[in-house]
């Protein structure tokens, strides 16, 4: 099946610092969604990205399918912010999603 | 905005003992799922439901699970016969085939 890796798995922001997060895949896909999961384990929608670009207040997210990549921006970081981030896609094997390992961020205030 | 429910929030079993979790799908919503995230590890994928049937299903999803729409509103995830390798938290999701939406989640622990 199709393979989602997600770098950094680990980061340390201090409050006011941007930050970029990867994430490749190994096949093309039809759908490509980044989650922010907080602290009390919900998974928040940030985007449905496929391909191009979206912004949506401090977080921006570009994906370049041909290339077979996306990444997360978020700029300004707030303590709030802290968490895992996950990237997930489905391939064309069907409509179930792929998670990638997630990225846990920690912003210090 | 609309979005999807579950219920318990957390639920803690005897190894052995059959469980159900619930989820309420965002109403317009046809294709709906179950995933589930071991502590500290990935989401990983268990089943689909499309048109009252399941549509796709991952090797996790053995005969210990079944999945029910037994109304129009709730769709039920059964674990007949917990084992402690079952301790995760399960998310449901729903779609409008583009976006997937999920549930708070039910966190299940089995002693």
């Amino acid at each position: 099946g199709i393979q989602v890796e997600q770098s950094p798995p680990d980061l340390i922001l201090q409050e006011g610092a941007n930050s970029t997060l990867r994430c490749n895949f190994s096949d093309s896909v039809n759908n490509l969604q980044w989650f922010h999961q907080n602290p009390w384990g919900q998974l928040i929608n940030l985007f449905y990205i496929p391909s191009g670009t979206k912004q949506n207040g401090r977080l921006s997210a570009t994906t370049v399918a041909t290339e077979r990549y996306s990444l997360l921006y978020i700029s300004s970081s707030q303590t709030t912010d802290s968490g895992v981030y996950f990237c997930a896609v489905t391939g064309n094997a069907g409509n179930m999603l792929t998670f990638g390992g997630g990225t846990r961020l920690m912003v210090k205030p | 905005e609309p979005e999807v429910t579950q219920t318990p929030s957390h639920q803690v079993t005897q190894m052995g003992q059959e469980v159900i979790l619930r989820c309420v799908p965002i109403s317009n919503h046809l294709y709906f799922y179950w995933y589930r995230q071991i502590l500290g590890q990935k989401v990983e994928f268990l089943v689909s439901f499309y048109n009252n049937e399941i549509s796709e299903k991952s090797e996790i999803f053995d005969d210990q699970f079944s999945v029910e729409r037994p109304d129009g509103s709730n769709f039920t995830l059964k674990i007949r016969s917990t084992k402690l390798e079952d301790s995760a938290m399960y998310f449901c999701a729903s779609s409008d085939l583009k976006t997937q939406y999920f549930g708070p989640g039910t966190r299940l622990l089995v002693l």
